[in-house]
């Protein structure tokens, strides 16, 4: 299986709510972030997972929090949500720690919406 | 803080104009700079990476280029099928593993 999916590909909570966002990573890639996209702009970095391991975060509250798992597929859960957290989160894997040379595999996405 | 700004926003070109993307960028210690191309509706896909000044990359028909300060990211007679948004991105200073993006340039081609 080649691609990385991602489940649900739309989703409405209520403010307040918890929400939890899933990722399969490309076959043979064993590092997965996170990112937040709002309408119009670049993606936001939110975390970075690698071997399991949360390696590097963006400036995202706690209530942001994620993980990887032995096969490597991921999960992004975000507490009290508010209206702000409105936006496409994307997946990416890659193969090793940074996907310099064959750059980072995205997802299509799932697009929350909060009201 | 790592800074990207692309431009212009958005771009309309007619079928075989040429023209060029800029992403001015600024990073505390350039692992990578990344060129993007995101369709309505999906993730981004990854067209090249460039490493140091003076590099080039050549896909079709983009071409992207490298300074220390800004890369540019060449047309080269597009075609309608080459609309979309096209996201820079900076790797770099300590923050490993997070990728700086820019805020896209929307481009279109009509034929």
């Amino acid at each position: 299986e080649t691609g990385v999916t991602q489940s649900p590909t739309h989703l409405i909570k209520t403010r307040g709510q918890q929400v939890t966002l899933r990722c399969s990573s490309q076959s043979g890639h064993n590092t997965v972030s996170w990112y937040q996209q709002a309408l119009g702009q670049g993606p936001q970095f939110i975390f970075q997972y690698y071997r399991e391991e949360e390696n590097g975060r963006g400036n995202f509250p706690p209530r942001f929090s994620g993980l990887q798992f032995p096969n490597y597929s991921s999960e992004l859960n975000v507490n009290a949500l508010e209206l702000d957290d409105s936006a496409l989160y994307l997946c990416a894997s890659s193969s090793g720690q940074e996907g310099l040379d064959y750059g980072y595999t995205f997802g299509s996405g799932t697009r929350l919406t909060v009201v | 803080e790592d800074q990207v700004t692309q431009s212009p926003e958005a771009l309309r070109l007619q079928e075989g104009e040429s023209s060029s993307l800029n992403c001015s960028y600024t990073v505390s210690g350039l692992r990578g700079l990344f060129w993007y191309r995101q369709d309505p509706g999906k993730g981004p896909e990854f067209l090249f990476t460039l490493y140091s000044a003076g590099e080039e990359k050549e896909k079709e028909r983009l071409k992207a280029t490298l300074t220390k300060k800004e890369s540019f990211l060449h047309i080269t007679a597009p075609k309608p099928e080459d609309s979309a948004t096209y996201l820079c991105a900076v790797a770099g200073g300590t923050s490993y593993g997070k990728l700086t993006f820019g805020q896209g340039t929307i481009l279109t081609v009509h034929p």
